[in-house]
């Protein structure tokens, strides 16, 4: 997964607390997207940015913000931890090709007890 | 959004062709049929995706009925390594840099040795 960095791996939180989830690229591309993905379930789109200093909501942005400084970075954070939001979380670019396909980073496991 | 309807799981030998089917009644004259495939642990990849004709790469090759509502993913010889989820998605040609993807929970493919 060269190209998308994700930090943390792993992350233990108790209910109420605060974290931000950080993606990085190095691809310089423009698009970038936020997903999470529930055990035996596909992705669903939390955030996406399609450039710099801009972002829109996905299908399940509730209880989670994001924010796009630079073309580098899309972080996203959780004000107040629920265990509901215990998932794996996905940090995505869409590449510029003539595909567009998305290219994904290799994911943040997040546990809220 | 149009819908894709996959077979919750599959089963393959090791060096047989496998056929992954895909129905999508509803799609709409100008979305893209795309595929993806998520390895154990590990974010999705992009395999393959294609419109109205077939289309083959290194990866696979995709078959696409001639009403589009139904499409096939065809791995010409399983390993052990193509044992993945395998998510056939419908991207709406919207312009822009938007390209948001909607996962369904794909096809489970099992490759036995």
């Amino acid at each position: 997964n060269a190209g998308v960095t994700q930090t943390p791996k792993f992350q233990v939180l108790k209910t109420g607390q605060s974290m931000t989830l950080q993606c990085a690229q190095d691809m310089n591309h423009n698009s970038m997207y936020w997903y999470r993905q529930d055990p035996g379930m596909g992705l669903r789109l939390i955030y996406y940015s399609a450039s710099e200093g801009t972002t829109d909501k996905g299908e399940v942005p509730n209880g989670y913000n994001v924010s796009r400084l630079n073309k580098r970075e899309f972080s996203l954070r959780l004000e107040s931890a629920a265990p509901s939001q215990t998932s794996v979380y996905f940090c995505a670019i869409k590449r510029a090709t003539r595909f567009n396909e998305q290219f994904f980073g290799p994911g943040t496991r997040l546990t809220v007890l | 959004d149009a819908k894709t309807t996959q077979p919750n799981s599959m089963e393959s030998n090791e060096e047989e062709p496998v056929h992954l089917p895909c129905n999508h009644s509803t799609i709409s004259g100008t979305d893209y049929i795309h595929w993806y495939r998520q390895l154990p642990s590990q974010g999705p990849e992009y395999v393959i995706h294609g419109l109205t004709s077939n289309v083959n790469n290194r990866m696979a090759s995709l078959a696409i009925a001639e009403d589009r509502k139904s499409s096939t993913l065809i791995l010409h010889r399983a390993t052990l390594r193509d044992a993945a989820v395998y998510y056939c998605i419908l991207r709406a040609a919207s312009g822009g840099s938007n390209y948001k993807l909607t996962f369904g929970k794909g096809t489970l493919l099992t490759v036995n040795p």
